[in-house]
């Protein structure tokens, strides 16, 4: 099984800062099959990037994601209000064995 | 647009069964594979188990194999979990999920709401 280690835990920033969220992986994903996802309070995961770099359907170009192997980064260029939230990366290239890492909480400074 | 509901949680004894329901519409529910996906209090997203969109292919987390079953009926667009011998470390929110694929990609584009389940004596 794939262990998904994501880096830092809180990441506490203004809005209109840049955020940068990492996701290490224990062993090379293949097909860069990883994905992340964001989750506010309350709300169900939503769907960001996958591919480790396409935008699903509706998201914003302000979240980018890339990266390769074993290491994935998840940028937001400028943070807006409802952005601060919980994130998540998934990997999906090894099925069954599909894991997410701990996630990293994005808060208001 | 795209609707999962799910239903059935609740408050289950240890070692009891619970039956978890996921009605879906909006898209052609036999085009795509179904998951399921828990998630305990304050903790991170953990998959609970897949299918295909024929149910040719059943796949499991080690956590729940043998004791979690999924099921799917195409012609009422509608996802099942029956889960037996039910544990406190399985008391979680559970969502069903949509794949991208047919096959199972393990992808996830669409999450219900989620329903809750409480393992308690």
């Amino acid at each position: 099984e794939i262990v998904l280690t994501q880096s830092p835990g809180t990441l506490s920033l203004s809005p209109g800062e840049r955020a940068t969220l990492s996701c290490r992986a224990s062993q090379s994903v293949s097909g860069s099959y990883l994905a992340w996802y964001q989750q506010k309070p309350g709300q169900a995961p939503r769907l960001l990037i996958y591919g480790a770099s396409s935008r699903a359907t509706g998201i914003p170009d302000r979240f980018s994601g890339s990266g390769s192997g074993t290491d994935f980064t998840l940028t937001i260029s400028r943070l807006e209000p409802e952005d601060f939230a919980m994130y998540y990366c998934q990997q999906y290239g090894s099925s069954p064995g599909i894991t997410f890492g701990p996630g990293t909480k994005v808060d208001i400074k | 647009e795209v609707q999962l509901v799910e239903s059935g949680g609740g408050l289950v004894q240890p070692g009891r069964s619970l039956r978890l329901s996921c009605a879906a519409s909006g898209f052609t529910f036999d085009d795509y594979a179904m998951h399921w996906v828990r998630q305990a209090p304050g903790k991170g997203l953990e998959w609970v188990s897949g299918i295909n969109w024929n149910s040719g292919r059943k796949v499991y987390a080690d956590s729940v194999k043998g004791r979690f079953t999924i099921s799917r009926d195409n012609a009422k667009n509608s996802l099942d979990l029956q889960m037996n011998s039910l544990r406190a470390e399985d008391t979680a929110f559970y969502y069903c999920a949509k794949d991208m694929q047919s096959y199972g990609s393990g992808l996830f584009d669409y999450w219900g709401q989620g329903t809750p389940v409480t393992v308690s004596s």
